[in-house]
């Protein structure tokens, strides 16, 4: 069971360029989430999904778009790079159903945009 | 939105010391959940406490939900215990897996 598997680790993106950031989960969990960390500060909400065809935005959802094809997979697009997109970008996962249940973190990927 | 507070922001022990973390939230929750981010940036997940108390060896976590605070305690401290704590909630309109963060505790823990 590996959990929420996020790749790559470190990326470097000039800005303009386009990448995707990938997510997978091996839990069978329905919710799936991205965050963006910048210095000193906690975690902010980018995009969430709630199952399979459903996405929808979080606190800061501008220069990023998402879908969900499967349950396991979530990944994150960046379509054309900028400077302030650089961050450290982590992905989680819950079960669906009822609410109040843990969320679980990937190991982050650590993206910088010159 | 929930707002959440962390206090203190900053903290400096000797090993061995005990120390008292908290959080502050502005709305009822159903998800409450405190994190070490390790000098490697890994979110360890310590536990999760919407109500009650809860403890993991030298850890500790109180949430009392009716006045909108958790404490996480940590008891003879040691060096690996150094890093950001965060605690994180999810408000019951939340409508999906809407985490709120603070902005964290800074802890380092010295010989």
């Amino acid at each position: 069971n590996a959990g929420v598997t996020q790749t790559p680790k470190f990326q470097v993106l000039k800005t303009g360029q386009s990448m995707t950031l990938q997510c997978a989960q091996d839990m069978n969990h329905e919710y799936m989430s991205w965050y963006r960390q910048d210095p000193g500060m906690g975690l902010r909400l980018i995009h969430y999904s709630v199952g399979a065809g459903i996405t929808d935005q979080g606190e800061v959802p501008n220069g990023y778009n998402v879908s969900r094809s499967t349950t396991e997979d979530f990944p994150l697009r960046l379509l054309s790079a900028a400077p302030s997109q650089t961050s450290v970008y982590f992905c989680a996962s819950r079960p669906g159903g009822e609410s109040g249940q843990p969320q679980h973190f990937g190991d982050g990927t650590r993206l910088s945009i010159l | 939105g929930i707002q959440v507070e962390q206090s203190p922001p900053d903290l400096i022990l000797q090993e061995g010391a005990n120390s008292t973390l908290r959080c502050n939230f502005s709305d009822s929750v159903n998800n409450l959940q405190w994190f070490h981010q390790n000098p490697w940036g890994q979110l360890i997940n310590l536990f999760y406490i919407p109500s009650g108390t809860k403890q993991n060896g030298r850890l500790s976590a109180t949430t009392v939900a009716t006045e909108r605070y958790s404490l996480l305690y940590i008891s003879s401290s040691q060096t690996t215990d150094s890093g950001v704590y965060f605690c994180a909630v999810e408000g019951f309109t939340g409508g999906g897996n809407k985490l709120t963060f603070g902005t964290g505790t800074q802890l380092k823990v010295e010989l």
